[in-house]
């Protein structure tokens, strides 16, 4: 089966400018979760989506929003970008909170570079 | 904040040898799960424990879980240059809210 699959691999932007990050999850997934991993501060929880729902939240500012589509791809969207916002961004999916224990299985993530 | 904490922070070994790294953690948890990740790439889940199980195998790979201390370990037998990777432990809280808290990671470096 395809794995998650995540677009555009890298990007660059500069301070202020508005990016959209694409996931695709594993078919037959709902969930759809959002990772940020930077540099010295490891990985850290964003968002939670499932059936089209944002179930939960990370500890960042508004300006990190996303949606689920029909279809449970993904987006997550940053506005007024910092350069603290560089870092790697991780998509996962599972089955979602009905499926019990599960792993969350990622994709290969987007690199955010903000000069 | 991150949830669980790895030690070491760093493992150098020479190919043959086991691996064994740690993991503390501070909440009650549904389970506990680990990751690899080679440099710059994504994810790879590795191992899940749940909380009521005490201990986990797959391959080459042994999972412990304490939950009256808080803590797992993973072991990796028989370690080869592929295992080379950082490796990261992952709670998912007690309840239904699905996220994972990572800790900060262990670099594992296995040597030819």
């Amino acid at each position: 089966e395809a794995g998650v699959t995540q677009s555009p691999t890298h990007l660059i932007k500069t301070r202020g400018q508005q990016v959209t990050l694409r996931c695709s999850p594993i078919s037959g997934h709902t969930s759809v979760y959002w990772y940020q991993q930077a540099l010295g501060l490891g990985l850290q929880f964003l968002l939670w989506y499932d059936e089209g729902e944002e179930r939960n939240r990370g500890n960042f500012p508004p300006r990190f929003s996303g949606r689920q589509f029909p279809n449970y791809s993904s987006e997550l969207n940053v506005n007024a970008l910092e350069l603290e916002d560089s870092a790697l961004y991780l998509c996962a999916s599972n089955r979602g909170p009905t499926g019990g224990n599960q792993p969350q299985h990622f994709g290969d993530g987007t690199r955010l570079s903000i000069l | 904040s991150q949830q669980g904490e790895e030690d070491p922070q760093a493992l150098s070994i020479q190919e043959g040898e086991n691996a064994t790294m740690n993991c503390s953690y501070k909440t009650s948890i549904n389970n506990l799960q680990w990751y690899r990740q080679n440099s710059g790439r994504g994810l790879v889940h590795l191992i899940l424990i749940r909380s009521n199980e005490r201990e986990k195998h797959s391959g080459r790979l042994r999972v412990t879980l304490d939950t009256s201390k808080k803590s797992s370990s993973l072991l990796i037998t028989a370690s080869r240059a592929a295992d080379t990777a950082s490796y990261f432990c992952a709670t998912e809280k007690a309840g239904a809210n699905s996220k994972l808290t990572f800790g900060k990671g262990i670099t594992l470096s296995v040597r030819p």
